[in-house]
C-alpha cells in the first residue's frame, strides 16, 4: 500500500525566502506525481503535475522535481508571498488514477 | 460552470439519518472521483467513475456509501444511515482523462450529530 509523507508538518517563513518542501512515497510505482494548494475550507488547487516520465516542472515561482528511484519529490518555492500562505499537499497517482495525498505542510509566509 | 460544482457546501445530518451528496463535474470530463477529508489529514480515495462506469470502489468505508454517476455527467455520493465516524468533508473531483490534471470542488461538509 503506498504511504506519502510530508515534511516538514509546518513551515514559517519571512516574505522573499526561497523555501523546499519535501514529499516521500513508498511504491516508486506510481503513474504520477501532483502538487496542490489547500485554503481553509476550500477545495484543492492543482499546482504541478509530473508524469512517472519526467523529471521536473516549473509554473512561475513554483518548480517540482520528481525522483521515482528514491521516492522523493519536493517542491520549491521562490521568493516566497505572504499570498503563498496555505497547505501544501502532495500526491501520487496509482491504478485506476487513484490519488494517495500525504498529510500536508501547512506553509506560513509572514510579510 | 467553469469548475466543479458540489452540493450542498454544508450539511448537518442527525445519527442515522440519510444523506445525499451531489457533484457536478466540468463539462465533457470522463474521469469523476470522490475523496473523503478528515480534519488534518490529506484526502482519501473513496470512487473512481469513467463516464457512467463505476471501475473503482475499493475507498468506500462500508456498506453504507454507495455512489452513482448514470448519465455520465452529474454524481451522487449517497451515505445511508449515517455515524459520527462519517463526519468529513466529502471531495468531487474531475478530469478530462485519466492521469490528467485534476480538479477540484470546494467540497460538501458533513458533520454527523
Amino acid at each position: 500500500k503506498q504511504e506519502v509523507t510530508q515534511i516538514p508538518a509546518a513551515l514559517s517563513v519571512p516574505e522573499g525566502e526561497n523555501l523546499v518542501l519535501n514529499c516521500s512515497f513508498t511504491d516508486s510505482a506510481i503513474y504520477n506525481l501532483q502538487w496542490f494548494r489547500q485554503d481553509p475550507g476550500k477545495g484543492l488547487t492543482s499546482l504541478l503535475l509530473i508524469q512517472s516520465s519526467q523529471r521536473e516542472q516549473t509554473s512561475g515561482r513554483l518548480n517540482a522535481s520528481l525522483d521515482k528511484s528514491s521516492g522523493r519529490s519536493t517542491l520549491y518555492i521562490a521568493a516566497s508571498q505572504p499570498g503563498d500562505s496555505a497547505t501544501y499537499l502532495c500526491a501520487c497517482g496509482g491504478s485506476n488514477y487513484k490519488l494517495t495525498f500525504g498529510k500536508g505542510t501547512l506553509l506560513t509566509v509572514n510579510p | 460552470g467553469a469548475g466543479v460544482s458540489q452540493s450542498p457546501r454544508y450539511k448537518v445530518a442527525k445519527r442515522g439519518q440519510d444523506v445525499a451528496l451531489r457533484c457536478d463535474p466540468i463539462s465533457g470530463h470522463v474521469s469523476l472521483f470522490w475523496y473523503q477529508q478528515a480534519l488534518g489529514q490529506g484526502p482519501e480515495f473513496l470512487t473512481y467513475f469513467q463516464n457512467e462506469a463505476q471501475l473503482d470502489k475499493s475507498g468506500l468505508p462500508s456498506d453504507r456509501f454507495f455512489a452513482e454517476r448514470p448519465e455520465g455527467s452529474v454524481s451522487t455520493l449517497k451515505i445511508q444511515r449515517t455515524q459520527q465516524e462519517d463526519s468529513a468533508v466529502y471531495l468531487c473531483a474531475s478530469s478530462i482523462s485519466g492521469g490528467n490534471t485534476i480538479y477540484f470542488g470546494e467540497g460538501s461538509w458533513l458533520t454527523v450529530v
